[in-house]
């Protein structure tokens, strides 16, 4: 089965600007979570999709991030205005019970 | 104060070695724990779950538990140059959404052939 896929990996933008990252989970997965390391950092929670439910989004670090499943099948996470804060690797992981599987993250670097 | 608790190394050893990992955590209210093996440039990768204490053994590894002393370890045996990664752990409170993880900042080992 293919895995968890992230687009891009690896996004540099300006202070100011808008990105958009996108994360399709492995099929069939209910569950889909955003998690974001910034550097020298644990990685963190953001948030949990249940189908196309947010069913927790306590780890979301402010309104200038939106998250959003439609169908219930991919997610996007849109960072707008991006703050140089904002730097960091976000991760995407999907599970139908139990085992998250990761994707292998989008790197933004936001100058 | 952070939640959880882990020396982020780096930890080098030969090959061959018995690698010793570590994390402590705060929050008592933890009852699954797990380790996470991330490579460079790629997602993190399950290796071991383990459910309230105790001890479990899958190959070369073995997850230890110890919730009275708030403490867990992963043991690497007969280590390998593949071996060679970041290893996280993580947990999580469990009741109804297992998937909500708490990582420690995780701890990079290198082994040497």
């Amino acid at each position: 089965e293919a895995g968890v896929t992230q687009f891009p990996s690896h996004s540099v933008i300006e202070k100011g600007q808008t990105v958009t990252l996108r994360c399709d989970p492995i099929s069939g997965h209910d569950n889909l979570y955003w998690y974001r390391r910034v550097m020298g950092k644990e990685i963190k929670f953001l948030l949990h999709f249940v189908k196309e439910s947010k069913q927790d989004e306590s780890g979301m670090p402010n309104n200038r991030f939106l998250a959003e499943r439609t169908g219930g099948t991919y997610s996007t996470l849109k960072v707008q205005p991006a703050e140089l804060e904002d730097s960091g690797v976000y991760f995407c992981a999907s599970s139908q019970a139990g085992t998250l599987h990761f994707g292998n993250g989008t790197r933004l670097t936001v100058t | 104060q952070k939640e959880v608790e882990q020396d982020p190394g780096p930890l080098s050893v030969p090959e061959g070695a018995i690698v010793s990992l570590n994390c402590t955590y705060s929050n008592s209210a933890f009852q699954y724990f797990m380790w996470y093996r991330q490579y460079s440039r790629k997602g993190p990768e399950l290796l071991m779950y383990t459910y309230s204490s105790g001890n479990k053994e899958d190959g070369r590894f073995t997850a230890q538990v110890d919730k009275s002393s708030k403490y867990i370890s992963l043991f690497i045996r007969d280590s390998q140059p593949s071996d060679s990664a970041t290893y996280l752990c993580a947990m999580s409170r469990g009741s109804g959404n297992t998937g909500k993880l708490i990582f420690g900042q995780g701890t990079t080992l290198q082994v040497k052939p």
